[in-house]
């Protein structure tokens, strides 16, 4: 069982906004930055927003991050087919002194 | 250019040992922590070690600790892993990665970069 709680699927059609949810505690979300990483088919992990909020450059602004006390959020607008992937959202916790990531959430694009 | 690239994967009898190697280049090395991430066939993502830019802090994942071991060599650019006492439970892609953000503060400690990988499978 992950530290952090992620939704396993999410879905939507072209053009829609998806939103993911991460939900985990003061030792982690409240405490440290949220990063969010999207893992395409066979390919590595790659970082999709860090600290928060921020995109890394050559990542669309379609993709946003926000966080809430011991909860974070990706959302996805203006969905497209090459958006379809698992993401991930990941924390350091103080408690377990580790990096911990959420189980991953599968978008499909209908 | 960031560049990652791990060696050292291969199959293994439960019990035995592996080495891990990761190859960085494109950015000054010592000035990153160093993470291994690990991701077994068809599940999540595994935080499994963060090792300090200067190599003097170590970090590990509840279910590594006592068997592995990561290290770096500043000299030459790379990462290592050393696992000893697998379990066929280690099976999975192991992948280096870089820390986001040079000499990272506690509160936004991440991975921003990862290699591609190299898989480990410990089978009998």
């Amino acid at each position: 069982q992950s530290v952090l709680t992620q939704p396993p699927s999410a879905s939507g059609t072209p053009g829609q906004r998806v939103t993911i949810s991460c939900s985990g505690s003061s030792s982690n979300i409240r405490s440290n930055y949220v990063y969010w990483y999207q893992q395409l088919p066979g390919t590595a992990p790659k970082l999709l927003i860090y600290s928060n909020n921020q995109r890394p450059s050559g990542v669309p602004d379609r993709f946003s991050g926000s966080r809430s006390g011991t909860s974070a959020s990706l959302a996805i607008s203006g969905l497209r087919s090459e958006d379809e992937a698992d993401y991930y959202c990941a924390a350091w916790d103080d408690s377990l002194t580790g990096y911990v990531f959420g189980a991953g959430t599968k978008v499909s694009v209908l | 250019e960031v560049q990652l690239v791990e060696s050292g994967g291969g199959v293994v009898q439960p019990g035995g040992s592996l080495r891990l190697s990761c190859a960085a280049s494109g950015f000054t090395f010592d000035d990153y922590g160093m993470h291994w991430v690990r991701q077994a066939p068809g599940k999540g993502l595994e935080w499994v070690s963060l090792i300090t830019g200067d190599g003097g802090i170590t970090y590990y994942a509840d279910s590594v600790k006592g068997r592995f071991i990561i290290s770096r060599d500043n000299n030459k650019n790379s990462l290592y892993l050393q696992m000893n006492s697998l379990r066929t439970e280690d099976t999975a892609f192991y992948y280096c990665a870089k820390d986001n953000i040079v000499a990272a503060p506690a509160y936004d400690i991440g991975v921003g970069f990862w290699g591609q990988g190299t898989p480990v499978t410990v089978s009998s």
